[in-house]
């Protein structure tokens, strides 16, 4: 089955960017079926959707964030990644992808997820 | 923000069986969108529980069951066991933000 897992840096200075990258396993991000998101966990804290990316390249993203997020796809690679610019202590999380599975009329949900990777943000 | 309000935390005694809520509003649960639930072990990534508000993935247990009604939205684990002391996340979609994927603020759940 489908696995997922994500790489990156643990540490990143304020200001600068941070990029993740998520490796899928067991089946392709060019599947016209999926979606492919990121979300993210600050430290004791919920769990936030960050925005997706269809194998084409098409893309969404959480409104209530601010602009400073892409989202990109290599499928070549098999790999699709999130860059954060201009970091701050408040991007300190615990980021997840994930393969997003569908229903009718806007059922939407997520599996598998991948382990996580905790980035934290400071100088 | 969570735009999909639950309760901080509930606890029951093994064996019981405990309720989660999951509250939205007309742009989400209440608009007819779906409701999912996941779970969430101790230092580990959430995992599906539930879709499509009552639907169970392989492997889960028939101990855990989901309904939804209105803007609410309930998760249900009968015979509660020690194992299911963990988060627990609902999540939706709204159509007021641009197709955003929206989740609940989150239950702990504790066994006494």
């Amino acid at each position: 089955q489908v696995q997922l897992q994500e790489s990156g840096p643990g540490l990143v200075k304020p200001s600068e960017t941070l990029s993740l990258t998520c490796t899928v396993s067991g089946g392709s991000v060019s599947s016209g079926s999926y979606y492919w998101s990121w979300i993210r966990q600050p430290p004791g804290k919920g769990l936030e959707w960050i925005g997706y990316i269809y194998y084409s390249g098409i893309t969404n993203y959480n409104p209530s964030l601010k602009s400073l997020f892409t989202i990109s796809v290599d499928t070549s690679k098999n790999q699709f990644s999130l860059k954060i610019n201009s970091v701050t202590a408040a991007d300190t999380a615990v980021y997840y992808c994930a393969k997003e599975g569908r229903g009718g009329g806007g059922s939407v949900w997520f599996d598998p997820w991948g382990q996580g990777t905790l980035v934290t943000v400071s100088s | 923000q969570s735009v999909l309000t639950q309760p901080p935390s509930v606890s029951g005694a093994p064996g019981q069986r405990v309720t989660i809520s999951c509250t939205g509003s007309s742009s989400n649960i209440g608009a007819g969108y779906d409701v999912h639930w996941y779970q969430q072990l101790p230092g580990t990534a959430p995992r599906l529980l539930i879709y499509g508000n009552n639907n169970r993935p392989s492997g889960v247990p028939d101990r855990f069951s989901g309904s939804k009604s209105g803007t609410s939205a309930s998760l249900a684990i009968t015979g509660l066991q020690a194992e299911d002391e963990a988060d627990y996340y609902c999540q939706s979609y709204d159509s007021s933000l641009s197709g955003s994927r929206v989740f609940g603020t989150g239950t702990k759940v504790t066994v006494l």
